[in-house]
Order: structure tokens, then sequence, then C-alpha cells
């Protein structure tokens, strides 16, 4: 398809860990990212991974990359009240020749005290 | 190290009416890209501009117009305004136009009514 699908709810318990899933459209996509949006504010880039990784690892974050199956996933270790906001992965599709981010819609962590 | 700044932070106006949005991109960045996010969904690319020209533009009419500065700002202009222009526009700024590290503004909410 040609839409970046991510789901659209999760609720999560504090410290447990989140896992938002996403699946992108070109296979050639060279950068992934995830970014996260608290209530009125702008976009805050998270981390991105290039193509060749299959995971990265930052601090609480960690990134997972299935190139096979264009599926991303953001797991969140330890979730705290704090990381509840809209999480969108993007993708860059270089086979449309476009230089700009593709969103997805968006999944909304709730974190539950 | 200020980051990107929009300006103004809420806007009404009404329809038929013109806006226009302003972005500063963050300390060494040269390349600006607007992005509209309708309520509930992903960021929609506009238009990206670097080195004062319009590089590449996403699927928007062309009642949406901009402009890049020799100090890279950049301002965002819609003319004849519809009621589904309403909408957050984001701003993200990046190097080379580039898109490795593209950080976004607090944006604009922009009201038509």
């Amino acid at each position: 398809g040609e839409d970046v699908e991510q789901s659209l709810f999760l609720s999560v318990r504090e410290g447990d860990s989140s896992v938002i899933n996403c699946t992108y459209t070109d296979s050639s996509s060279t950068y992934l990212y995830w970014y996260k949006q608290e209530p009125g504010a702008g976009l805050q880039l998270l981390t991105y991974i290039f193509s060749n990784m299959d995971m990265k690892q930052d601090q609480r974050l960690t990134v997972l990359l299935n190139k096979k199956d264009k599926h991303l996933s953001l797991r969140i270790a330890d979730t705290q009240t704090g990381d509840s906001a809209i999480y969108f992965c993007a993708e860059k599709r270089p086979q449309t020749g476009a230089n700009n981010l593709f969103f997805g819609t968006g999944t909304r962590l709730t974190v539950i005290p | 190290d200020a980051g990107v700044t929009q300006s103004p932070t809420h806007l009404i106006k009404t329809r038929g009416q013109q806006v226009t949005l302003r972005c500063s991109p963050k300390s060494g960045h040269d390349t600006v890209s607007w992005y509209q996010q309708a309520l509930g969904q992903g960021p929609q690319f506009i238009f990206q501009y670097y080195e004062e020209e319009e590089r590449q533009r996403g699927n928007f009419p062309d009642r949406f117009s901009g402009h890049q500065f020799p100090n890279y700002s950049s301002e965002l202009n819609v003319n004849a305004l519809l009621l589904g222009d309403s909408a957050l526009y984001l701003c993200a700024s990046s190097l080379n136009a580039g898109l490795t590290e593209a950080f976004f503004g607090q944006g604009t909410r922009l009201t038509v009514v």
C-alpha cells in the first residue's frame, strides 16, 4: 500500500515496556524515524535507524527493523507517565525521488499510573 | 542554541482570507520543509526550501506558496483560505536539503472559520 501504517492506540502500565509497531512502504527507504508529539506540541525526533541496521538502542529506546517485512518497531523500556504522547514513524522514499518524510497516522500511547 | 521557532503559535482567520506563517530554522541549518497536520492525522509534506528556492513539493494546490530568505528563515503563505485548511502547520529544518536529522518546530495552529 501507499500508507505508512500504525495502530491507533496503545495502553500500558507504568514500569512496563511499550512496543509501538509500524509498517512502511518503500523497501528502498534509507532512513526510518520515530517522532514523539505531546499534546499541543510539535514533533520531537526520538531516534532514527539506517536501513543497513537491524537494531538500534538508545537508553530506554530500542528500534528494531525487519526490512523483509518492511516492519519497524519502537520499544520503550520502563515506560513512564511522561511517555504518554502520540508516536509517529516516518520514512523517506528514495524510489519516489522525493526528499521529504512520509508519516504514519500515529499511535497514541497512554501510560496508566 | 535555539531550535526551530515558528510564529505565530495560534491564528484564527476567515474563509477567503490570506495567511502568512513564519519559521526560523535551527542554528546551522539551511533547509526548511513545511508540513500540514490535520487533526488526528500524521503530517503531510507541503514543500521544501533550500538555497532560497522551492526544491520539492507535495500534493498541495498553488494557493500554498512559500519563500526562503538569505538568513534561511522561511514563510508559508496560504491564499483564499478554506475551512479545510484548518490544521497545525509544522516547519522542519535540516542541513543541505537532507533529512538525516530533521527537527520540527512547535507549529502554528491555524483555524479557519
